[in-house]
């Protein structure tokens, strides 16, 4: 059974780091990219960008890049994102999604979201 | 880049009533769609790629169809269990969304 699991709830200041994870399982992690979608409170999702985790080739949304980090580590079968310096903005919630197939292609299977509040 | 605007952005219906959901892109759009639904509080599900494929486990009331610069997710006849809201997926490039479909009970 496939399974994306991602790590918990995270409640932060800004100006802090954060990294999130999401957990694979079900199929070989190597052989299908990984993506990060946001959903900022009750707004629509936005991608993030994409991993191909067998040689970590990453691509961004323009909107994102420069803002979040996405790798991957093949050992442990999990995909990353992180930020160097949170802001009030970044709270969301985030998902990490399976892509089917060769780039660009659907989601077929989600994490079930982490939620990423960021307060001073 | 490709915008995804859908229409309409929200929409009020009632069980058995065919609903239709467009999504125009802002230039022609070479490669397919995708359309998601997201309940409340979970994370997204996949109901349609290349267009009109129907993921698997999706009932059949769920189609899709269009071209170019307009496809279309329609539900045949609307089960409590879809009021939800919809995204489109542009599968080229950078992946977008459109802004998203409410169906609220009428």
């Amino acid at each position: 059974e496939v399974q994306l699991v991602q790590s918990g709830t995270e409640v932060k200041k800004p100006g802090e780091s954060l990294k999130i994870s999401c957990k694979v399982s079900g199929y070989s992690f190597t052989s299908q990219w990984i993506a990060w979608v946001r959903q900022m409170p009750g707004k629509g999702l936005e991608w993030m960008g994409i991993i191909y985790p067998a040689d970590s080739d990453v691509r961004y949304s323009p909107s994102f890049q420069g803002q979040v980090s996405i790798s991957a580590d093949k050992s442990i079968t999990t995909a990353y994102l992180q930020w160097s310096s949170l802001k009030a903005s970044d709270t969301a919630i985030y998902y990490c999604a399976r892509q089917r197939g060769s780039y660009p292609s659907h989601f077929d299977y989600w994490g079930q979201g982490t939620l990423v509040t960021v307060s001073s | 880049d490709i915008q995804l605007t859908q229409s309409p952005s929200f929409l009020s219906a009632s069980v058995g009533d065919r609903v239709t959901i467009t999504c125009r892109a802002s230039q022609g759009v070479p490669s397919s769609l995708a359309w998601y639904q997201q309940i409340p509080g979970k994370a997204p599900k996949l109901l349609i790629y290349a267009t009109s494929t129907l993921q698997s486990g999706v009932p059949s009331r769920f189609s899709g169809s269009g071209s170019a610069t307009e496809f279309t997710l329609t539900i045949g006849s609307l089960q409590p269990e879809d009021f939800a809201t919809y995204y489109c997926q542009h599968l080229n490039n950078y992946l977008t969304f459109g802004g998203g479909t409410k169906v609220e009970v009428k």
